[in-house]
C-alpha cells in the first residue's frame, strides 16, 4: 500500500536548521509531486511548497522562500524539506504529502507527521 | 494573494445534513478538495475535484462547487464525522489551505 514515512520528532533551538525526511513506498516514487505541509499548535494547514521527484523542480510558498530547501534521493525514494533559521514560530507539525497534479491538484496520502520543536 | 474562507464551526445533530461552505474570489473556476482531520492525527482527502469521493471515503460525503463557494455536505452525519474540516484549492503554482472548520456532532 501507498506510504509516507517521516523521520522522528526534533527539538532545536533558535536559530538552527532542521531537515526532515520522508519515505515513500507502494508506488512509483517519480510520477507523483510531494508536497510539505506545516501545523502549529492549534493551528489550521499551512502549505510550505512542493517538489516534483522526477526531476527536482521545486517551488515554494512566499513566506518560506530562502528559508526552505526541497530535496529528493530517487535512490531511496526519499523528499527531504530542511528549515533554517529557526525560530519558535517554526514549532508545529511538518506533513508531506503525496501530490496529484493535473485536473485537481490535491493530496491524496499524507504522512503521519514530524513535530519539530523550537526552543532554548 | 489568494484566500479561502470558512466559518470557525458549524454544529449539526446526528443523523441531520452537515454543509461546510468555503468561499474564495472566482472559487467555482478552480477545482476544490476536502481534507478531514481528527485530533492528532494526519489529514484525510475526502473530496477531490469538487465533487470525487476516494475510495474508502463514505456516500454521505459530497461536494459542489460553483460562483465564489464550496460545499462540503455530509448527509446523515455520524458521531465518527465530528472533526476538523479544510477546503484547498490551487491558485498561481501555489497551494491553498482555507482556515479550516470544526465539524461538532451533538
Amino acid at each position: 500500500q501507498v506510504q509516507l514515512v517521516q523521520s522522528g520528532a526534533e527539538v532545536k533551538k533558535p536559530g538552527a536548521s532542521v531537515k526532515v525526511s520522508c519515505k515513500a513506498s507502494g508506488y512509483t516514487f517519480t510520477y507523483y509531486y510531494l508536497h510539505w505541509v506545516r501545523q502549529a499548535p492549534g493551528q489550521g494547514l499551512e502549505w510550505m511548497g512542493i517538489i516534483n521527484p522526477s526531476g527536482g523542480s521545486t517551488n515554494y510558498a512566499q513566506k518560506f522562500q530562502g528559508r526552505v530547501t526541497m530535496t529528493r534521493d530517487t535512490s531511496t525514494s526519499t523528499v527531504y524539506m530542511e528549515l533554517s533559521s529557526l525560530r519558535s514560530e517554526d514549532t508545529a507539525v511538518y506533513y508531506c504529502a503525496r501530490g496529484v497534479q493535473g485536473e485537481g491538484n490535491y493530496m491524496d496520502v499524507w504522512g503521519k507527521g514530524t513535530t519539530v520543536t523550537v526552543s532554548s | 494573494s489568494y484566500e479561502l474562507t470558512q466559518p470557525p464551526s458549524v454544529s449539526v445533530s446526528p443523523g441531520q445534513t452537515a454543509s461546510i461552505t468555503c468561499s474564495g474570489d472566482k472559487l467555482g473556476d478552480k477545482y476544490a478538495s476536502w481534507y478531514q482531520q481528527k485530533p492528532g492525527q494526519s489529514p484525510v482527502l475526502v473530496i477531490y475535484q469538487d465533487s470525487e469521493r476516494p475510495s474508502g471515503i463514505p456516500e454521505r460525503f459530497s461536494g459542489s462547487n460553483s460562483g465564489n463557494t464550496a460545499t462540503l455536505t455530509i448527509s446523515g452525519t455520524q458521531a465518527m464525522d465530528e472533526a476538523e474540516y479544510y477546503c484547498q484549492a490551487w491558485d498561481s503554482s501555489t497551494v491553498v489551505f482555507g482556515g479550516g472548520t470544526k465539524l461538532t456532532v451533538l
